[in-house]
């Protein structure tokens, strides 16, 4: 166990919808990662957040977007959601502050869009 | 952040020292390598990081080349648990930063 927790574990939803995923990092941490990862794409970086400032962009599509709450909790919303979307989404968290900064990872949410 | 080149796949006996390479020719300075595991779509599992000593931990240990253009992860005693997707990883990896996740490679440890 991580200590990293994400919710929900399974979304199934339909094309056009909009979901939220929740990431809570390990205590202590304060910068949150989201991937995402696809059969054909392998592990992709999202977004990276550190104390609730937004610090790294990867490939986020214009559709979704993250935030970083004061309780350092983090959701990612996808909205529009099209069949390409099905994916894992893995949250991982770190410290933030110091050097040689290990990410941890969640259990992940598996996204399903039909 | 460097490139790396992992095997596809390998083997590995149960109980017997699983070692799955990895090379990074362009790594630079001051970056780190890093390995994690993923087991069957569970999130990605720290394993073991280091910049050019040898290190070692209660799960693996990391052999770097003295020129570190290339690595070796060392499962010691390999258990069908361990079988997993491997990824090795070079990063700065000061302050936060992305990982960036190869293909990696299937260990499947096999009784």
């Amino acid at each position: 166990d991580s200590g990293v927790t994400q919710t929900p574990k399974h979304l199934i939803t339909a094309t056009g919808q909009r979901v939220t995923l929740r990431c809570s990092p390990r205590s202590g941490d304060l910068s949150v990662y989201w991937y995402q990862q696809s059969l054909d794409q392998g592990l992709q970086f999202l977004i990276q957040y550190y104390n609730g400032e937004e610090r790294a962009k990867g490939n986020i599509l214009e559709r979704f977007s993250a935030q970083q709450f004061p309780d350092l909790h983090s959701e990612l919303n996808l909205s529009s959601l099209e069949l390409g979307d099905s994916a894992l989404y893995f949250c991982a968290s770190s410290v933030g502050t110091v050097r040689l900064d290990t990410q941890y990872f969640g259990p992940g949410t598996r996204l399903t869009v039909l | 952040d460097a490139k790396t080149t992992q095997p596809t796949s390998m083997d590995c006996a149960e109980g017997r020292a699983a070692n799955l390479p990895c090379n990074h020719s362009t790594i630079s300075g001051n970056e780190y390598v890093y390995w994690y595991r993923q087991i069957h779509s569970q999130g990605p599992q720290y394993i073991i990081h280091g910049l050019k000593n040898n290190e070692t931990n209660e799960m693996a240990s990391l052999i770097i080349t003295e020129d570190r253009k290339s690595s070796t992860l060392i499962l010691p005693h390999a258990t069908l648990r361990d079988t997993a997707v491997y990824y090795c990883i070079v990063s700065f990896m000061e302050y936060g930063n992305k990982l960036v996740f190869g293909a990696g490679t299937i260990l499947r440890v096999k009784s």
